[in-house]
């Protein structure tokens, strides 16, 4: 099992231009996530997802969008990139929700200059 | 307001130097408490889980605690490999989406 697979590992984008963070998990996870991680600061919960076509916003969804179309992937949607989305975003995923411990994947660190 | 604080930020210790990392939170209707270890440019990598007050878990040097306000991570005889940042997370509530993460505590352990 590869776990949770993450890509691009670092991107440089401008202001304003759009990416997709791709996220993969192989250990069929009902539950996915998507965080970002500041220096200094605690893990914040952007957007989740209980399953196939589910999905649901997190504390700061701001500035972001994601689907599921399948159990295994679940892709982060920037649109209109802004300084303060620097950061470094993970993608983690859990067989259940109530309880359960998270998987994470390696992270991919963005820049937006 | 829901929140999850832990302390000390950074911790150094000496090889061999017992001590305990603190995890202390005010929410309502916790579910879940989760320990997770960090390492430099990787991600969180699960420990242990709590669900109720007086319920310990233990992993070779590692053993977690629970009470109704805090956890706390005792690390015993640490070694240099031990180092790391140590994450401490929260879910409560009937969303899914009411998870809180702490800062974190960075540990180094010197040999």
């Amino acid at each position: 099992n590869a776990g949770v697979t993450q890509t691009p590992k670092f991107r440089i984008l401008k202001i304003g231009q759009s990416m997709t963070l791709q996220c993969t998990q192989d250990m069929n996870h009902n539950y996915m996530y998507w965080y970002r991680q500041d220096p200094g600061m605690g893990l914040k919960l952007i957007y989740y997802s209980v399953g196939a076509g589910i999905t649901d916003k997190g504390e700061v969804p701001n500035g972001y969008n994601v689907s599921r179309s399948t159990t295994e992937d679940f892709p982060l949607r920037l649109e209109l990139a802004a300084p303060s989305q620097t950061s470094v975003y993970f993608c983690a995923s859990s067989y259940s929700g109530s309880n359960y411990e998270q998987y994470f994947g390696p992270g991919t660190r963005l820049t937006v200059t | 307001e829901d929140q999850v604080t832990q302390s000390p930020e950074a911790l150094r210790l000496q090889e061999g130097e017992s001590s305990s990392l603190n995890c202390s939170y005010t929410v309502s209707g916790l579910r879940g408490l989760f320990w997770y270890r960090q390492d430099p440019g990787k991600g969180p990598e699960f420990l242990f889980t709590l669900y109720s007050a007086g319920e310990e878990k233990e992993k070779e040097r590692l053993k977690a605690t629970l009470t109704k306000k805090e956890s706390f991570l005792h690390i015993t005889a640490p070694k240099p490999e031990d180092s790391a940042t140590y994450l401490c997370a929260v879910q409560y509530g009937g969303s899914q989406g009411n998870l809180i993460f702490g800062k974190g505590t960075k540990l180094s352990v010197k040999p």
